[in-house]
């Protein structure tokens, strides 16, 4: 039962242009999400992040939506560069006492075209 | 400031053989996360060791098992290796008690079981 789903296993993108990456869940107990970009031969790099209690997060050209009704959230990179090509992991976690144990989604391979 | 720093960076093993992954947590943080990651698939939640003591467990049997000292840095023990256990083995730092965690990967270990 997999509680995190990313359903576009890669996305292209052009220069300059924006691109979504997509993240679904089902248990209405998450409270927090993060997203990860992560480089072959390295581990995940944090991007951002957002709590159950926003509907928005802007951290320079990234911005995470939330829409809890739906579950579901988006990565948006506005403008693309070609360092953003990568594999992209959502994990969503629910707070227990204080304590975060994340589920990760599968991944987005996401390439940004020269 | 040193990030997450794990050792070795790669290992091969025979069946039935035990390993034992390091880890070092970022400066200033007192929780290790360890994560399986399975070629294809995202990080898989194994357990998180906070104040010496394991306080959350994924879905992974008793071969799997961990400590952590008491400058915060962490091992991974597994026993009797499968050939199914060959993946890369991430740990994550972060900070309790200071609200929302985000987890910061080390580089991991990649794991060859043959």
């Amino acid at each position: 039962d997999q509680q995190v789903k990313q359903n576009s296993p890669s996305l292209s993108v052009q220069e300059g242009r924006i691109s979504i990456l997509n993240c679904d869940y089902t248990n209405s107990m998450f409270d927090y999400f993060l997203w990860y970009k992560k480089y072959p031969a390295e581990g995940p790099t944090f991007l951002i992040s957002i709590s159950s209690i926003k509907d928005k997060n802007e951290d320079g050209r990234f911005t995470v939506f939330l829409n809890k009704s739906a579950k579901h959230l988006s990565l948006h990179i506005v403008p693309s560069q070609p360092g953003d090509t990568a594999v992209y992991f959502c994990a969503a976690s629910e707070s227990t006492s204080g304590t975060y144990k994340y589920i990760f989604g599968t991944g987005t391979r996401l390439k940004v075209l020269a | 400031d040193a990030g997450v720093t794990q050792s070795p960076t790669h290992l091969i093993k025979t069946r039935g053989q035990q390993v034992t992954l390091r880890c070092s947590p970022k400066s200033g943080h007192d929780t290790v996360s360890w994560y399986q990651q399975a070629l294809g698939q995202g990080p898989q939640f194994i357990f998180q060791y906070y104040e010496e003591e394991e306080r959350q467990r994924g879905n992974f049997p008793d071969r799997f098992s961990g400590h952590q000292f008491p400058n915060y840095s962490s091992e991974l023990n597994v026993n009797a290796l499968l050939l199914g256990d060959s993946a890369l083995y991430l740990c994550a730092s972060s900070s309790t008690g200071r609200g929302a965690e985000t987890q910061y990967f080390g580089p991991g270990t990649r794991l060859l079981v043959l």
